[in-house]
C-alpha cells in the first residue's frame, strides 16, 4: 500500500521567507510526527498530532515554527522568517497505534536549504 | 529527558561477516526500542523493533538484543551484504512521551565485497 508522501521533495528558499511543508500520513493512520535531520545528524522530534487531542508541540525550537493537521489526516509544517540554520531534511512519521506509541513509518523527507 | 547514544559511529566490514551496533539509554521507564536503515536521499526505514518484555527478537539476518537492566540494545546483521551498506539508527521510545522517538546519532555501515 502507500507508504508516507511528502511534498516538495526538496525546497531552497531565500532567508526571511516563509516556506510550508506537506506530509501525507499512512491512510488510517492517527498520530503524525514531524522530525528534523540536520545535516550528518541524528533525527530531532519537532511535533507530534494524536486523533483530536492538544499536539506535543515541545520539539519545536522557536516559535517561527508551526504545524497544523487537518482533518485528521495531512498536515503542514510552516516555518516562518527562515534562517539558514533552518536548513535540513525534515521527516514526517505516522503510526497506526491510538496510543501513539510503537511502529512509526517515515517518508522520504523535504530537503530544506536557506540561501 | 531520554539521552540515547549508539557506538560506533562508523563501521567497516567485511562481506560475510557480521556486524554489531550497541545503544544505550537513560531512562529505566522507556519500553519501545526500534532500528532504522536509512539509505542515500530516502527516509528511515524500520527494520526490526523490541519491546521490554522481550530480550531478543530476530528476524532472518537481523537481530536485536535488549538488557533492561543495564540499559543497553544492540543490533546484530549476520552474513552482511553490500546491500546492508547504510546509516543504522536506533531509537527508544518513552514511556509518557505520548509516542515520540529518541533517536541515536546514527552508525554508517559499509560492507565491502
Amino acid at each position: 500500500g502507500a507508504g508516507v508522501s511528502q511534498s516538495p521533495s526538496n525546497k531552497v528558499t531565500e532567508k526571511g521567507k516563509d516556506v510550508e511543508l506537506r506530509c501525507d500520513p499512512i491512510s488510517g493512520h492517527t498520530a503524525l510526527y514531524w522530525y528534523r535531520q540536520s545535516l550528518g545528524q541524528g533525527l530531532e522530534f519537532l511535533i507530534y498530532f494524536q486523533g483530536n487531542s492538544a499536539p506535543d508541540k515541545s520539539g519545536l525550537p522557536s516559535d517561527r515554527f508551526s504545524a497544523e493537521r487537518t482533518g485528521g489526516s495531512v498536515s503542514t509544517l510552516t516555518i516562518q522568517r527562515t534562517q539558514q540554520e533552518d536548513s535540513a531534511v525534515y521527516l514526517c512519521a505516522s503510526s497506526a497505534r491510538t496510543s501513539g506509541r510503537g511502529e512509526q513509518y517515515f517518508g522520504p523527507g523535504t530537503r530544506l536549504t536557506v540561501t | 529527558g531520554e539521552n540515547v547514544e549508539q557506538h560506533p559511529s562508523t563501521l567497516s566490514v567485511q562481506e560475510g561477516d557480521s556486524a554489531v551496533i550497541k545503544c544505550t539509554y537513560s531512562d529505566s521507564a522507556s519500553n519501545y526500542f526500534p532500528w532504522y536503515k536509512q539509505e542515500l536521499g530516502k527516509g528511515p526505514q524500520l527494520i526490526i523493533d523490541i519491546r521490554s518484555n522481550v530480550g531478543e527478537k530476530k528476524d532472518q539476518r537481523i537481530a536485536v538484543t535488549l538488557n533492561k537492566t543495564a540499559k543497553h540494545f544492540s543490533l546484530h546483521i549476520t552474513e552482511t551484504q553490500p546491500e546492508d551498506s547504510a546509516v543504522y539508527f536506533c531509537a527508544v521510545q518513552e514511556w509518557d512521551s505520548w509516542g515520540k522517538l529518541q533517536f541515536g546519532a546514527g552508525t554508517q555501515v559499509v560492507v565491502t565485497p
